[in-house]
Parts: structure tokens; sequence; C-alpha cells
């Protein structure tokens, strides 16, 4: 089966810019997360999707960060305006269910550059 | 705070030679899983663990468990250098990571 698709791989952008990632999770996947990862740390959840419902979205900037999952599926997760802090790895992860017990599949991730 | 931390930082060994890696946790857990992500990568999950089990093997992979300490540990055994990546524990529902350990094998 396809893995989890995220684009684009790489991102540089000047600070105050806007930036838009995204991510097609596996067919038939519930949820879907967006993971932070800034180097040399662990990821750190930003967002958690279950279907189209927002399950968890507690470490979100929501003065800065938004994302959406309209019809269930796919997913967008855009920074207006980006700090030079924004800059890490945006990796997108699904699984079948919201379970603790249920892997969760990575995608390549989104590797952003904040000049 | 992250909920789970790894120790040591970094390893570096000699191919065929044993890795162990230990992770800290600080509230009670279901379950602990541990991935692997190898340098510009996404991450793959290796093994996950439920909170009453104190040992599970996966291939070259054993993870232990002590609910106790709070910690488990990860043992590569007959390493290679395929296996140089980071690795790291995660707890809860929505993961939570700790900074990972990375693991160098040396041909």
């Amino acid at each position: 089966e396809a893995g989890v698709a995220q684009s684009p791989r790489y991102k540089i952008i000047e600070k105050r810019q806007s930036v838009a990632f995204w991510c097609n999770p596996i067919s038939g996947h519930a949820t879907l997360y967006w993971y932070q990862q800034i180097l040399g740390q662990g990821p750190k959840l930003l967002i958690q999707f279950q279907n189209n419902g927002v399950v968890d979205d507690s470490q979100l900037p929501k003065d800065r960060f938004s994302a959406e999952r309209l019809k269930g599926v796919d997913s967008t997760l855009k920074i207006q305006p980006a700090k030079l802090e924004d800059s890490a790895v945006y990796l997108c992860a699904s699984s079948r269910t919201t379970s603790a017990e249920d892997t969760q599949y990575f995608g390549p991730g989104t590797r952003l550059t904040v000049l | 705070s992250q909920q789970g931390e790894e120790d040591p930082q970094a390893l570096s060994i000699q191919e065929g030679e044993n890795a162990t890696m230990n992770c800290s946790y600080k509230t009670s857990i279901n379950n602990l899983q541990w991935y692997r992500q190898n340098s510009g990568r996404g991450l793959v999950h290796l093994i996950l663990i439920r909170s009453n089990e104190r040992e599970k093997h996966s291939g070259r992979l054993r993870v232990t468990l002590d609910t106790s300490k709070k910690s488990s540990s990860l043992l590569i055994t007959a390493s290679r250098a395929a296996d140089t990546a980071s690795y790291f524990c995660a707890t809860g529902r929505a993961l939570t990571f700790g900074s990972g350990t990375r693991l160098q094998v040396q041909p």
C-alpha cells in the first residue's frame, strides 16, 4: 500500500511570509497527525484529526498556525506569518483509528527553513 | 516538557556489537512505543510494549519495560551499519517523544 505522502519536501521562505504544507494519509486511515520536529529534538504534536474533526490542537500556535482536513482525507498545514523559530521538519502521520495501540505511519516530512 | 527521555543521547559501536538505549518517562502509561528515524526521513514504528508486559522481542530487537521505575530499554543485537539512525521512545495516544538516541554503527 502507498505510504503517507507529503509535499513539498523542502521549502525556504523569508520571515513574515506564508507557507503551506500538504499531506495525503494512507487510504482508509481515519486519524491524521501533524508534528513539528526541531533539529536535535523529537517530534512534537501540533494537531490531531479524526476524520475531518479536530481531536487535539492544544500545542498548535493558533495565532500563526492553522490546519484543515475538510473532506477527512488529505490535510494542509499553514503558517502565516512565519518566524525564524518555525524552522523545522513538519511530519504528517496517519493511523487507522485513534487507539493508542494503533501504529502511526509517518511521511518523509517537509523541511522548512525560515530566513 | 517531553514525556520520554532517551539515554544516552549518542552511541557509537562497531558492527556486530549490541546496542542498548534507555528511556525514562514521567507519568503512568498504557503502552510505550519505539520508533527509528533515519537521517532526513520519517519515523518508522519498531515495537509496542503494553504496560502489563515486561519484555517483548521482534527480530533483533528486545524491549523491556519496568513500570515501577518508569523506564524502558531497547536492545539491538548483532548491530549492522543499516541500524545507524535515531531511536525514539514515545508514549500516549498522541505520541509524546523524547529527544532520541543517535546510534552510529561503524562497519
